[in-house]
């Protein structure tokens, strides 16, 4: 089957502009992740969905950052504006449902560059 | 809040040695427990698991099992080989109604031929 897809794989901004990601996540998954890596530390999340509901986002910037799966398939991650310190990869990661022991899929990623 | 310790890399080891990468966690509630893998140029994918006390999680010769009492998920292969080397991250199942991983920093494996 098809791993989770992420584009694009690389994007070079200014601070203060905008930039957005996009993911898709293995199909039939339900659930879906939007992590944060920042160079030389594990991953952080961001956000999770349910479907097209938001499960737990009490990590994300809201002032700045921004998500959506409207149709409970695919999903963005948008940054508005960006800060030198949003540098870092994002991680779309999905899994078939809910539950302590699921296992979450991760896609590659999108390196972002703030300069 | 919840966290996950491990050892500082990199590790470098020669073909056929023995690996232990240490990883400790939080002891909020019961949480699953999990080790991925990042192989240089690729994505993050697991490698092993075990949700409850005493499991045993193995895959490609790796091992770990989950220690309640050390609150310890330590990651042993008996011998490793060059292909093992990569950065090696293990994970907790957040819990509080939400299901996200918190990992550790990750620990970079060398194995020198």
């Amino acid at each position: 089957e098809a791993g989770v897809a992420q584009s694009p794989r690389y994007k070079i901004i200014e601070k203060r502009q905008s930039v957005a990601f996009w993911c898709n996540p293995i199909s039939g998954h339900a659930t879906l992740y939007w992590y944060q890596q920042i160079l030389g530390q594990g991953p952080k999340l961001l956000i999770q969905f349910q479907n097209n509901g938001v499960v737990d986002d009490s990590q994300l910037p809201k002032d700045r950052f921004s998500a959506e799966r409207l149709k409970g398939v695919d999903s963005t991650l948008k940054i508005q504006p960006a800060k030198l310190e949003d540098s870092a990869v994002y991680l779309c990661a999905s899994s078939r449902d809910r539950g302590r022991g699921e296992t979450q899929y991760f896609g590659p990623g999108t390196r972002l560059l703030v300069l | 809040g919840d966290s996950v310790t491990q050892m500082e890399g990199p590790v470098t080891l020669s073909e056929e040695a023995f690996l232990t990468i240490n990883c400790t966690y939080t002891a909020t509630g019961y949480p699953s427990l999990f080790w991925y893998v990042q192989y240089p140029g690729e994505g993050l994918q697991l490698l092993l698991k075990a949700t409850k006390a005493d499991d045993k999680g193995s895959n490609k010769g790796f091992e770990a099992t989950y220690r309640k009492e050390t609150t310890s998920f330590h990651l042993e292969k008996g011998s490793v080989q060059v292909s093992d080397s990569a950065v090696y991250f293990c994970a907790r199942h957040s819990g509080g109604g939400a299901d996200g991983l918190t990992f550790g920093k990750g620990t970079h494996l060398i194995i020198q031929p």
